[in-house]
């Protein structure tokens, strides 16, 4: 089944433990993106990665890193987590540049609270 | 499941009667244009899209129409069903040598009554 898988999807921290919420995709697509919902401001865009090795901020990169090592994976790495950092996170992905990627697949959601 | 939005807009329709869910965009320089529907405790599921360049475009019981003048998108849901109550939201695209880029609106809740 195509999808895109994120793990975990609860999560409670303390502020300033590093953490990492995964992303596995098996579409071999070469987009993907991590999106942060918050109540009243919608879908934001942190950070995307065009392809392997090329990644780029968002709307609200601030206190995010990404990797793209590979292909299939994208995972969002919180150094030191804030409680403004508490929301809940999507992982998507679609395929290749330069084409309308119409279809954006997204995983089921990341739930963060940092306490 | 999780909230995706305590203060959106609600539209609450009786079953089997057709919904209406509008969207302002602001960019002229839009692509094309997309509908995802959120139910609770999911990630965002397309629906249908429509390029800059088309006014409307039909699906199963989904029409999303397009008014590039006054930057206006509707997605009409015909013989609405309880299996339709979630968050929906807009979203506009854009195509470039780089990519492509997605930006969503804030969405609104529908709401089926029995």
């Amino acid at each position: 089944e195509a999808q895109v898988t994120q793990n975990p999807r609860y999560l409670i921290t303390v502020t300033g433990k590093k953490l990492t919420v995964t992303c596995s995709q098996n579409m071999n697509h070469e987009y993907m993106s991590w999106y942060r919902q918050d109540p009243g401001l919608g879908l934001r865009q942190i950070y995307y990665s065009m392809n392997v090795e090329v990644t780029d901020k968002g709307d609200v990169p601030e206190g995010y890193k990404v990797s793209r090592k590979e292909k299939r994976n994208f995972p969002l790495i919180l150094e030191s987590p804030s409680p403004n950092q508490t929301s809940l996170y999507f992982c998507a992905s679609s395929r290749g540049t330069g084409t309308p990627n119409y279809g954006y697949t997204f995983g089921s959601g990341t739930r963060l609270t940092v306490v | 499941g999780e909230s995706v939005g305590l203060h959106l807009p609600t539209l609450s329709v009786q079953e089997g009667d057709n919904s209406i869910i509008n969207c302002a965009y602001s960019n002229s320089a839009s692509d094309y244009f997309i509908w995802y529907k959120q139910e609770s405790g999911k990630g965002p599921q397309f629906i249908i899209d429509i390029r800059s360049n088309m006014d409307k475009r039909q699906g199963q019981r989904v029409t999303v129409l397009l008014n590039k003048t006054v930057k206006h998108l509707s997605l009409q849901i015909a013989a609405t069903q309880p299996g339709d109550s979630a968050v929906y939201f807009c979203a506009e695209g854009w195509v470039y040598n780089a990519g492509n880029m997605l930006t969503f609106g804030g969405g609104t809740r529908l709401m089926v009554k029995p």
